[in-house]
């Protein structure tokens, strides 16, 4: 089955930019969505497409995806920021979700 | 504005089944399809399945084949996930999602790809398994 691997945890200081990966076989070959959950929330949309962003989401925020990585990048980190960010993508009819990320800001 | 608002927090017994609801406003409720996600505590995130509210069909991820029933009610825009022979391990908070895309267009997903994604998604529903 496809998998896609996230680091556990990323650290950024207020204002500097935050990178999160996001791994998979072919990856830049689907299409990549980004979710950002903070404690006690719902999952909400950052990042679809690869590199669109809904309305109402920060400039802040902005995607890629090519070869076997997406990257989610978080330029001018502030400190609402910090939260849980999961990507998600399309494989042989089954949603597949990596297994998040921790950003942490401080 | 778009809306899915889910039934609230159950307590079941090892071997039951649990019925979660997710109802839908402000859109044309047959026209998305609708997923169910998991989240176990201090766990990731954990796709069960998907819905089209349209015709009723579905698709549910291996692991929880012959244990998961997705179906819908169009009278009321409200979609339901029941899950049966319970077990500790499926403690868990269970979203519904929004599918947002043409999948219902042939050839818009294909076996590689599907240009789609998850918006809204429900407050969530917590569902204690414990004896």
């Amino acid at each position: 089955s496809y998998e896609l691997t996230q680091p556990p945890s990323v650290s950024v200081s207020p204002g500097q930019t935050a990178s999160i990966t996001c791994s998979g076989n072919k990856l830049g070959d689907k299409y990549a969505c980004w979710y950002q959950q903070k404690p006690g929330q719902s999952p909400v949309l950052v990042i679809y497409q690869d590199s669109r962003r809904p309305s109402g989401i920060p400039e802040r925020f902005s995607g890629s995806n090519s070869g076997n990585t997406a990257t989610l990048t978080i330029s001018g980190t502030q400190a609402m920021d910090e939260a849980d960010y999961y990507c998600q993508a399309w494989d042989s009819s089954t949603e597949v979700f990596g297994g998040g990320t921790k950003l942490t800001v401080l | 504005q778009v809306q899915l608002v889910q039934s609230g927090a159950e307590v079941k017994k090892p071997g039951a089944s649990v019925k979660v609801s997710c109802k839908a406003s402000g859109y044309t409720f047959t026209k998305y399809y609708m997923h169910w996600v998991r989240q176990a505590p201090g766990q990731g995130l954990e796709w069960m399945g998907i819905i089209n509210p349209s015709g009723g069909t579905t698709s549910y991820a291996q692991k929880f084949q012959g244990r998961v029933t997705m179906t819908r009610d169009t009278s009321t825009s409200t979609v339901y996930m029941e899950l049966s022979s319970l077990r500790s391990e499926d403690t868990a908070v269970y979203y519904c999602a929004r599918d947002v895309s043409r999948r219902h267009e042939l050839g818009y997903c294909t076996s590689i790809s599907c240009p789609n994604w998850f918006d809204p998604w429900g407050q969530g529903t917590l569902v204690t398994v414990s004896s």
